[in-house]
């Protein structure tokens, strides 16, 4: 497989469920990241690891829990989820671990998430 | 990361070019100018970056003139797999990570 892949593509789970995004990028990366994207909004971020390690966390609440072992694997770990948390979960990389714009993202195609 | 205005909406005909212009008045000196698409249920993909002048590649064409308050992506002969989501994005390589993107400029490509 080539560039970034996420799975599931699609995930339905309860409010008391767990469960786990997964996303790999086969690109030879250094940093990785979560974005969110609810419906009729823009991305924002979540996470961002850097050499396996979380550089950024945007605020977001404990019920969403990353984890990064290796440069090309980045879990998001779900738990006691609320209906406005459904969303498209998305997964990038980047090569240059410093960032900026000039660093170009490359994004998977996103986990759709509808907690019930 | 300097603010950016981009029109909300924009509707065109299959064949036509579609020129896209955003607003970034605050630019700073070291900030790259970057166009990114994204279509329905799916993650962004990177179109074109740029600093000044012009810059083309196979998908479009950037053009950013002098003072670099504005940009302009222009798509060459759409077609309907052109309709999407643009986000145009302004910021330099200042350590800050992850992108921030607005609400970007939906593109509608009629037969």
């Amino acid at each position: 497989e080539t560039g970034v892949t996420q799975t599931p593509r699609h995930l339905v789970m309860g409010m008391t469920n767990k469960k786990s995004l997964k996303c790999e990028q086969h690109l030879g990366h250094n940093a990785m990241y979560w974005y969110k994207q609810s419906a009729k909004k823009p991305l924002e971020l979540m996470f961002v690891y850097s050499l396996e390690e979380r550089v950024e966390n945007n605020s977001v609440p404990s019920r969403f829990s990353p984890e990064c072992p290796n440069s090309s694997h980045l879990f998001l770990h779900l738990h006691t989820l609320q209906p406005e948390d459904s969303a498209l979960y998305l997964c990038a990389s980047s090569q240059d671990p410093t960032g900026g714009v000039s660093d170009t993202q490359y994004f998977g195609p996103g986990t759709r998430l509808t907690v019930l | 990361l300097a603010k950016t205005t981009q029109p909300i909406s924009m509707d065109s005909y299959e064949g036509q070019e579609v020129n896209i212009t955003c607003s970034h008045n605050n630019i700073a000196t070291n900030d790259y100018i970057t166009w990114y698409q994204q279509f329905p249920s799916q993650g962004p993909r990177f179109i074109i970056q740029g600093y000044k002048t012009k810059v083309t590649n196979e998908v479009a064409s950037l053009f950013i003139p002098a003072d670099r308050k504005s940009s302009t992506l222009s798509l060459p002969r759409v077609s309907l797999s052109d309709t999407a989501v643009y986000y145009c994005l302004v910021g330099g390589d200042t350590g800050r990570r992850a992108l921030t993107f607005g609400s970007g400029t939906r593109l509608q490509v009629q037969p």
